[in-house]
């Protein structure tokens, strides 16, 4: 099974930052790789597929990079409503795996 | 609007058996495969297994800790999708999430707890 590996697995930031949450696969996964996020009581939201695509209607304030085994989430001018758990997934091969999470908080 | 929704869950005794289902809406279901992803309390998301479209066969694929407990179908004439969980286990216990193919489409989930 492919690993994956979230760092770091909290983060603290104020209203306005920059932030950057990475994610490593144990081997290669191409770009096959997605990011969730999820807020307290509710359903993951899709937020980027294929590594660095932006799902339809997120805002641009997202964005994801990377191929290969080392990926980043980065999220610009933190809002309220960004504070959340954050998750990677692999959809390079069976079973699909998720990285343990990065809970994002305010500083 | 494109939705899933998720329904079954509910307390049953470990050894037990129980069928979620899962109705989409606002999309063309049967062109999509479809996955079962769950989430223990306070922990992170487990994927739980997929069935793919007619044009693939129904086929199926499984986590290592469902495989031959848990059966995965679906019904395209009622975009319904199903997940039969036999021989349950109190690690079970999750929030089960269904999602479609991509995971760019989630229902809100519903709650299978495993206790005697």
């Amino acid at each position: 099974d492919i690993q994956m590996t979230q760092s770091p697995s909290s983060l603290s930031a104020s209203i306005g930052d920059r932030v950057t949450i990475t994610c490593r696969a144990s081997q290669g996964i191409s770009t096959y790789l997605a990011w969730f996020q999820q807020k307290p009581g509710k359903a993951p939201k899709s937020l980027i597929y294929a590594a660095s695509n932006l799902q339809s209607g997120v805002p641009s304030k997202f964005s994801g990079s990377g191929s290969g085994t080392d990926f980043t989430l980065t999220i610009s001018n933190l809002q309220p409503e960004d504070f959340a758990t954050y998750y990677c997934q692999q959809s390079d091969s069976y079973p699909r795996t998720f990285g343990q999470g990065t809970k994002l908080e305010i500083k | 609007e494109v939705q899933l929704l998720e329904s079954g869950g509910g307390l049953v005794q470990p050894g037990g058996s129980l069928r979620l289902s899962c109705v989409a809406s606002g999309f063309t279901f049967s062109d999509h495969y479809m996955d079962w992803v769950r989430q223990p309390p306070g922990k992170g998301l487990e994927w739980v297994g997929r069935v793919r479209n007619k044009a693939n066969s129904y086929t199926t694929e499984y986590a290592a800790s469902v495989k031959g407990r848990f059966t995965i179908s679906r019904d395209d004439s009622k975009n319904s999708l199903s997940l039969q969980m036999n021989s349950l286990k109190t690690e079970d216990t999750a929030v089960y999430y269904c999602a479609r193919g991509d995971m760019d489409v989630w229902g809100q989930g519903t709650t299978v707890t495993v206790s005697s």
